[in-house]
């Protein structure tokens, strides 16, 4: 158990919906990262965000945003949902400069 | 454009020999180097890293080798257990830049 916590595990949804993916950090973890792996490919980088600030972006889509709130859990949101959104969706923490650790990600289904 | 490389998609490999798997990386700027090891339907596990300063690192079964003028990294499972069978991913970051670029991953199979 890394202690990192992603709900939901999977969610299904069709064409043009918006979901909300919700992580939580293991404790004391500030930092909280965002990432998405497409069928059989490696995990590509989204949002970085340190205690609620926004770090660095990746190639995230402008249909995609993500947030950190005062207790540090993170949320990304996924708006006008494309077939090609299809994905697992990790969110990992640290401490900067130390190993991220994941949670077992959402994974995500367009209809 | 895929900054971080493994070569070989799969690996199998008889039980108590060496597994080796590969990675190599094209941007000189990356410092920070670890492998993860993922498991069907978990998240990647971190299994061991090395700073550009060191060439090698051990921990336990595990050896990290990195040769920075190659910009090449390998990892050596010694020896391979049927509980290695899994996905390994090779990831890099840079100085201050947290975010990790990964490889594709080469999924290892231990053979009894």
């Amino acid at each position: 158990d890394s202690g990192v916590t992603q709900t939901p595990k999977h969610l299904i949804t069709a064409t043009g919906q918006r979901v909300t993916l919700r992580c939580s950090p293991r404790s004391g973890d500030l930092s909280v990262y965002w990432y998405q792996q497409s069928l059989d490919q490696g995990l590509q980088f989204l949002i970085h965000y340190y205690n609620g600030e926004e770090r660095a972006k990746g190639n995230i889509l402008e249909r995609f945003s993500a947030q950190q709130f005062p207790d540090l859990h993170s949320e990304l949101n996924l708006s006008s949902l494309e077939l090609g959104d299809s994905a697992l969706y990790f969110c990992a923490s640290s401490v900067p400069g130390q190993p991220q650790h994941f949670g077992d990600g959402t994974r995500l289904s367009i209809l | 454009d895929q900054q971080v490389k493994q070569n070989s998609p799969s690996l199998s490999v008889q039980e108590g020999r060496i597994s080796i798997l590969n990675c190599d990386y094209t941007n000189s700027m990356f410092d920070y180097f670890l492998w993860y090891k993922k498991y069907p339907a978990e998240g990647p596990t971190f299994l061991i890293s090395i700073s550009s300063i060191k060439d090698k690192n051990e921990d336990g079964r595990f050896t990290v080798f990195l040769n920075k003028s190659a910009k090449h990294l390998s990892l050596h499972i010694v020896p391979s257990q049927p509980g290695d069978s899994a996905v390994y991913f090779c990831a890099a970051s840079g100085t201050n830049d947290y975010k990790l670029s990964f490889g594709a991953g080469t999924t290892v199979t231990v053979r009894a």
